[in-house]
């Protein structure tokens, strides 16, 4: 079993839509856990971490169940530049940071 | 601030060549350091990762090896490659192993083509 796995879509939405990212980790020592975003040809940029609490950053709302060892994207109001891949990152912290990216989720999203 | 350098950003080898590949990162001392890999159309795969001077983790066995000769420099090297390494490659930091939330941040990448 892969230790992050995610829907690789493509998610193909309208401009405005609002659109979901699921991701699951197996260990449950992850320690912390974020968002990036990776443009075609690009190297991965951070977008958010993922709080226990959940938490949110304009219309990205990241949530994590700790419980479920589940992990959720939520974009409202998708824009043209939302068009990318979304990867899910885990950090399996113990005696060094071992961080692991799932194989990501492709969203376009269309006029 | 902090920035990581990454060169040089193409390559074009030959089977049966050697490489090598190097990261800086200015700003920090003892980052945790990264090397990924990506084939085309493909997730992020984690090659190496180092919390200090000549400690390193491998994550998969393969032909490539990585080396952290100082605090801030990673160097991705290979005595032989083959047409399987061509990918993507990616140096990152974060912040120390007690930051256990800190997040990584990426040099540009290396887009190696292996012929």
């Amino acid at each position: 079993r892969k230790e992050v796995e995610q829907d690789p879509g493509p998610f193909n939405v309208p401009e405005g839509a609002t659109v979901a990212f699921n991701c699951t980790y197996s260990n449950s020592a992850s320690q912390s856990f974020f968002w990036y975003r990776q443009d075609c040809r690009k190297e991965p940029k951070l977008l958010m971490s993922v709080y226990s609490s959940g938490n949110e950053d304009g219309r990205f709302t990241a949530q994590l169940n700790r419980a479920s060892q589940y992990i959720s994207l939520l974009i409202r109001d998708s824009k043209l530049s939302d068009s990318a891949t979304y990867l899910c990152v885990v950090n399996i912290y113990s005696s060094a940071s071992k961080i692991i990216f799932g194989s990501g989720t492709r969203l376009s999203i269309r006029p | 601030s902090q920035t990581i350098h990454q060169w040089p950003a193409t390559l074009v080898q030959p089977v049966g060549s050697p490489l090598s590949l190097e990261c800086t990162v200015e700003g920090t001392s003892n980052p945790n350091l990264y090397w990924y890999r990506q084939a085309a159309g493909r997730g992020l795969q984690l090659l190496f990762y180092s919390v200090g001077i000549g400690q390193i983790s491998s994550e998969v066995p393969q032909n490539l090896s990585a080396s952290r000769p100082q605090d801030r420099q990673f160097i991705l090297s290979s005595k032989k490659l083959l047409l399987s390494d061509s990918g993507f490659y990616l140096c990152a930091w974060s912040l120390p192993h007690n930051s256990y939330n800190s997040p990584l941040h990426f040099g540009n990448g290396t887009r190696l083509t292996v012929t």
